[in-house]
C-alpha cells in the first residue's frame, strides 16, 4: 500500500485564488519531503526540499513567495499554490524518505492542479 | 542536470525480458543507482535500488557492472502493465537529504 499519500487527488481553482496540498507519509516519519512538479510529457522538477521545523529549500527559478511550503509535523508537509495562474496548472508531486542512510524515497500519488 | 544517460524508448513484446539499460559514467563511491517507474497520470513507483552488488526483488534485478559506470534493469517477464517511463537516478548517500534528480527516462511500451 501507499506510504506517502498527497491531497487532494485533483483540484480546479480560479486565476487569482491559493490552494494548499497536503503530503503526508503514512508509516514513518519523514524528517524531509521534496516536492516537484510534471508538466505534460516532460521529466519530475524538483521544486523545493522541506525541511521539518524550519523554512524549505527552493530550487533556482522557484519563486518561493508564490509556493509556501510548510512542514509542520514530521509526517505532514504542505504546498500552497498563492494567487494562482492558469500557467501554474500542472501536475504536483510529493516524496519523502525514510531517515536511514542508503534508503528509499516514495513518491505521493500526485496532484492535479488546474487553473481556470 | 541528471547524471545519467538512458535510451528514450525501448519495445518489449509481452512475456519476454525487458532489459532497460542506464549509463552513468561519473558515479560517485558514496551514490546508489535507483530506478523508479512512472505509469501515466501517477506518481513514481519505486522498483529497485543498488550500491554496488547485483540486486533481485519481486519486481526487477538491477545488474551494475564491476566499475559501477553502468548498469541494467531486468524485468523477467513484461506484462502490458509494465508500459511506463523507467527513470534511472543516482542518489548520494547521507541520511533522508538527498533528493532525487530526474531526467527523461526511458519509455517502455510492452506490446501484445
Amino acid at each position: 500500500g501507499a506510504v506517502v499519500s498527497q491531497h487532494p487527488s485533483w483540484v480546479i481553482c480560479k486565476s487569482g485564488t491559493s490552494v494548499k496540498i497536503e503530503c503526508r507519509s503514512l508509516d514513518f516519519q519523514a524528517t524531509t519531503m521534496f516536492w516537484y512538479r510534471q508538466f505534460p510529457k516532460q521529466s519530475l522538477m524538483l521544486m523545493a526540499t522541506s525541511n521539518e521545523g524550519s523554512k524549505a529549500t527552493y530550487e533556482q527559478g522557484v519563486e518561493k513567495d508564490k509556493f509556501l511550503i510548510n512542514h509542520a509535523s514530521l509526517t505532514l508537509s504542505t504546498l500552497t499554490v498563492t494567487s494562482a495562474h492558469p500557467e501554474d496548472s500542472s501536475f504536483y508531486i510529493c516524496s519523502a524518505s525514510r531517515a536511514v542512510p542508503g534508503n528509499t524515497i516514495y513518491f505521493g500519488e500526485g496532484s492535479w492542479l488546474t487553473v481556470v | 542536470d541528471a547524471k545519467t544517460t538512458q535510451p528514450t524508448s525501448m519495445d518489449c513484446a509481452e512475456g519476454r525480458a525487458a532489459n532497460l539499460p542506464c549509463n552513468h559514467s561519473t558515479i560517485s563511491g558514496n551514490e546508489y543507482v535507483y530506478w523508479y517507474r512512472q505509469i501515466h497520470s501517477q506518481g513514481p513507483q519505486y522498483i529497485i535500488h543498488g550500491l554496488k552488488n547485483n540486486e533481485t526483488n519481486e519486481m526487477a534485478s538491477l545488474i551494475i557492472t564491476e566499475d559501477r559506470k553502468s548498469s541494467t534493469l531486468i524485468l523477467p517477464h513484461a506484462t502490458l502493465r509494465d508500459t511506463a517511463v523507467y527513470y534511472c537516478i543516482v542518489r548520494a548517500l547521507g541520511g533522508s537529504q538527498g533528493n532525487l534528480i530526474f531526467g527523461k527516462g526511458t519509455k517502455l511500451s510492452v506490446k501484445p
